[in-house]
């Protein structure tokens, strides 16, 4: 258990759904990241917090994905119109000095 | 920007057995190194990481990894496996000493240890 949580574990949604994903980061971590790992690969950057402000997007991130991690405290992740190429694991990560500790992920599977 | 580059997809090593799992990396700046692992449908666990000084870094379980700057390589060994060691591993990078800490990751390697 590295100390980072997300929710729900697993998500099976119908395409044109929206889901939302919590992470809860260690308490003192005032950084966070979103990842998406798809079968077979790495995980992909998506976007970054610092306190609560969001400083960093990657073009992986459409405009039916929106973030937000208010109060600077836990952060949340929302697919509007899921599609199924959405079908991925979602990882929150919270960063120490030097590393970044992972959650368990939400994996997203888009029917 | 940086990539990294795990050419095995898959290591099949009977238990006992040394493995090497490669890694090389690619950056126009110096970078730290890091190796996670992933046991299926989990989240990645940290393993080991290279920030600076001795290049040889050893993680609590028997893993270690030796940074090659010359050949921007960074290969995790083991000298015995054990079968509680089949998972996936992944090399990342990101850039020094930035705020902004993104990882960049390689595709992965499935060691699979059997008796």
């Amino acid at each position: 258990d590295t100390g980072v949580s997300q929710n729900p574990r697993h998500k099976i949604t119908k395409r044109g759904q929206n889901v939302t994903f919590r992470c809860d980061p260690i308490s003192e971590h005032n950084r966070l990241y979103w990842y998406r790992q798809t079968l077979g690969q790495g995980p992909e950057f998506l976007t970054y917090f610092q306190n609560e402000a969001q400083l960093e997007k990657s073009r992986l991130l459409s405009d039916r994905f929106s973030a937000e991690r208010p109060k600077g405290s836990f952060s949340t992740l929302e697919i509007q119109r899921t599609e199924q190429g959405d079908s991925a694991m979602y990882l929150c990560a919270s960063t120490g000095a030097y590393e970044q500790y992972f959650g368990p992920g939400t994996r997203l599977t888009v029917t | 920007a940086q990539s990294v580059t795990q050419l095995d997809s898959q290591v099949p090593v009977f238990e006992e057995a040394p493995v090497e799992l490669r890694c090389n990396y690619s950056s126009s700046v110096s970078v730290y190194l890091f190796w996670y692992v992933q046991y299926p449908n989990q989240g990645l666990q940290l393993l080991l990481k290279y920030l600076s000084g001795s290049t040889l870094v050893e993680s609590i379980n028997g893993f270690e990894a030796e940074f090659n700057k010359s050949q921007t390589s960074f290969h995790l060994r083991k000298p015995s496996v054990h079968i509680s060691d089949t998972a996936e591993y992944f090399c990342a990078v990101r850039k020094e000493n930035t705020g902004f800490q993104k990882l960049v990751f390689g595709t992965g390697t499935r060691l699979l240890v059997s008796p």
